[in-house]
């Protein structure tokens, strides 16, 4: 089944205790997206990447980080998790030639303390 | 940056009944796509429909159609007979071709269908 996978699918952390969200995809998709959802704001991208080692910023990507190693993979990374990085995350794949078709995961809710 | 607009955050419609979802959009560009993506409870967002900039035809999908008024940079979508599993948060999104592939969306408009 074609799929987008993130894990985990419900955190609750401590400020400044580093963690990780990965995602992965099984479609062989060249796209991939992180976006963070919040009330009133909508969803707002935060990094994307057209292929394996290339990484773009999106509208907020202050206290992220991501890498793509791989193809199929693409983790958000939180160096040092502040409050204000409670939220939803998704993220999401596409291939180079639709983009905008776009696979979501099932979405991550992290709170942080 | 661009910036997506949704003045609606809730709208409701009767079923079978056709309900309109306002957007509208600020950019300096002149190439981009425009899309409406659904986020039903399960939380998965679902691609609607989607407009090229370029091309003056409104994009339609079954009962989902859109009118885009490029000049005015509005986008929204109608939504004909409408049915019970059309309930759901619609988020109006913008696609940069400029700024390699960076996706803008609104805010959202949670549609409650009426039986």
């Amino acid at each position: 089944e074609a799929q987008v996978t993130q894990n985990p699918r419900y955190l609750i952390t401590v400020t400044g205790k580093k963690l990780t969200v990965t995602c992965s995809q099984n479609m062989n998709h060249e796209y991939m997206s992180w976006y963070r959802q919040d009330p009133g704001l909508g969803l707002r991208q935060i990094y994307y990447s057209m292929n394996v080692e290339v990484t773009d910023k999106g509208d907020v990507p202050e206290g992220y980080k991501v890498s793509r190693k791989e193809k199929r993979n693409f983790p958000l990374i939180l160096e040092s998790p502040s409050p204000n990085q409670t939220s939803l995350y998704f993220c999401a794949s596409s291939s180079a030639g639709r983009v905008d078709e776009q696979f979501f995961g099932p979405g991550t809710r992290l709170t942080v303390l | 940056a661009q910036t997506v607009t949704q003045s609606q955050p809730e709208m409701s419609v009767q079923e079978a009944e056709t309900v309109t979802l306002s957007c509208t959009y600020d950019t300096s560009e002149s190439d981009y796509y425009l899309f409406w993506y659904k986020q039903p409870p399960s939380r998965q967002m679902i691609l609607v429909i989607r407009q090229e900039a370029y091309k003056q035809q409104n994009a339609t999908e079954n009962r989902f159609s859109v009118n885009f008024q490029k000049a005015a940079k509005s986008f929204s979508l109608k939504i004909s007979d409408s049915q019970l599993g059309d309930a759901a948060m619609y988020f109006c999104a913008y696609r940069s071709l400029n700024t390699g592939n960076q996706f803008y969306f609104g805010t959202g408009t949670s549609l409650t269908v009426i039986p």
